[in-house]
């Protein structure tokens, strides 16, 4: 099992600039998640989908959009990149969301937006 | 004001000494979950351990323990026999069941831990 999986690994963007990072599990789990890490910050939640077919905001979800393509798959959209969106990009999974639930993590995505 | 606190930005501890990296958290749930993360310099993270509310005994997996003092509202995570492969950023984390978290995980800032060899 490769777990989750997320591409690409790095990205530099330009102000204005759109992308999509990608997200897939391979591990039956019901929920997904974005998070972006910043230098001094820990983890913020972005976006998660409790199933498939169901998102909802996090802390952070300004300036970004999701989507939850199928069960395996959860993809984030930066429509029009600013610099502040400089950071590492965490998706993870998780089996449901009971209150006992380890969350597995993708290796990240560093984007920088100049 | 900050569901998650952890005051210890750094530290350093000698290989082979036991460490304890201190967490407080702030919740009015009785049902919530207590979770350590850890992030070496590769950038990945890695689940360690996890504690329930209603848990009486201190969680333990292998060197790591979970000195967990419900009425301080402290979840410190301790590490016997450090090794070199410990230096990290440990992230603990709060899962609640009806807070306005909506369920979902609340990171603290983390610390960075360094040993020495």
């Amino acid at each position: 099992n490769a777990g989750v999986t997320q591409t690409p690994k790095f990205q530099v963007l330009k102000t204005g600039q759109s992308m999509t990072l990608q997200c897939a599990q391979d591990m039956n789990h019901n929920s997904m998640y974005w998070y972006r890490q910043d230098p001094g910050m820990g983890l913020r939640l972005i976006y998660y989908s409790a199933s498939e077919g169901t998102t909802d905001k996090g802390e952070v979800p300004n300036g970004y959009n999701v989507s939850r393509l199928n069960k395996r798959e959860f993809s984030l959209r930066l429509e029009s990149a600013a610099p502040s969106q400089t950071s590492v990009y965490f998706c993870a999974s998780s089996v449901d969301r009971g209150l006992y639930n380890e969350q597995f993590f993708g290796p990240g995505t560093r984007l920088t937006v100049l | 004001a900050q569901k998650i606190t952890q005051t210890q930005p750094g530290m350093f501890v000698q290989e082979k000494e036991a460490v304890t990296l201190d967490c407080t958290y702030d919740t009015s749930d009785q049902s919530y979950g207590l979770f350590w993360y850890k992030q070496p310099s590769s950038g990945e993270m890695i689940f360690l351990i996890y504690q329930g509310s209603y848990d009486e005994q201190n969680a333990t997996e292998g060197r790591y323990s979970l000195n967990f003092q419900k009425a301080r509202k402290s979840a410190n995570l301790v590490i016997s026999a450090s090794q070199l492969g410990d230096s990290a950023m440990y992230f603990c984390a709060m899962r609640e069941r009806y807070g306005g978290s909506q369920g979902n995980l609340i990171f603290g800032k983390g610390t960075k831990l360094s040993v020495k060899p």
